[in-house]
């Protein structure tokens, strides 16, 4: 049981590459969302999904797009990386809204 | 919009004092609260989930307690370890959107 795993664990990109971060989780949870992390202000939620086929947008949703076409996977996709998107990316998920939030280990990026 | 809010930002405290985390909350409407463990480079760890209906939650040193109608939720650490150094995060959960996070309390245990 691995819990929640993120690839990749460190990211470089240049300005105006696109990538794609990847979370998965093995506990059948059907609630997965992604934060990003910057000093001075928190967690900031991107996008959640409730379920497979089912997303939604969070607080910072601008710049990133999400599917969730299989409940296990939930992927982030940059889709022109700014400097601003620099930030700790963390992927967690949770049986339930009300359930316990299972976090993985997060992916570093950098933008030059 | 919910809010949540810590404080202090940081604390330090010599080894094997009993310590107090504050967390308050704007919107008194939740279904939990989840308090975390983050250490430096890392992601973060559950400590305790209290659900609403709860007033505490215990496990080892760690109590949790919860008073909704006040929006406050208060994390007591017992005799603390230079282990316990990490930034303790509260996050609450309100039905609309996944969690709501306050900027955390960075706490250094001195031996």
């Amino acid at each position: 049981n691995a819990g929640v795993t993120q690839t990749p664990k460190f990211q470089v990109l240049k300005t105006g590459q696109s990538m794609t971060l990847q979370c998965a989780q093995d506990m059948n949870h059907e609630y997965m969302s992604w934060y990003r992390q910057d000093p001075g202000m928190g967690l900031r939620l991107i996008h959640y999904s409730v379920g497979a086929g089912i997303t939604d947008q969070g607080e910072v949703p601008n710049g990133y797009n999400v599917s969730r076409s299989t409940t296990e996977d939930f992927p982030l996709r940059l889709l022109s990386a700014a400097p601003s998107q620099t930030s700790v990316y963390f992927c967690a998920s949770s049986s339930s809204g009300w359930g316990e939030q299972y976090f993985g280990p997060g992916t570093r990026l950098t933008v030059t | 919009k919910q809010e949540v809010t810590q404080i202090p930002a940081a604390l330090s405290v010599p080894e094997g004092e009993n310590l107090v985390l504050n967390c308050s909350f704007t919107d008194s409407a939740i279904y939990n609260l989840q308090w975390f463990r983050q250490d430096p480079g890392k992601g973060l760890t559950s400590l305790l989930l209290i659900q609403s209906s709860q007033r505490e939650q215990t496990s080892g040193r760690l109590n949790a307690s919860l008073d909704k109608s006040s929006g406050r939720s208060t994390l007591y650490i017992a005799a603390s370890q230079p282990g316990d150094s990490a930034t303790y995060l509260c996050a609450v959960f309100s039905g609309n959107t996944p969690l709501v996070f306050g900027k955390g309390t960075r706490l250094s245990v001195i031996a």
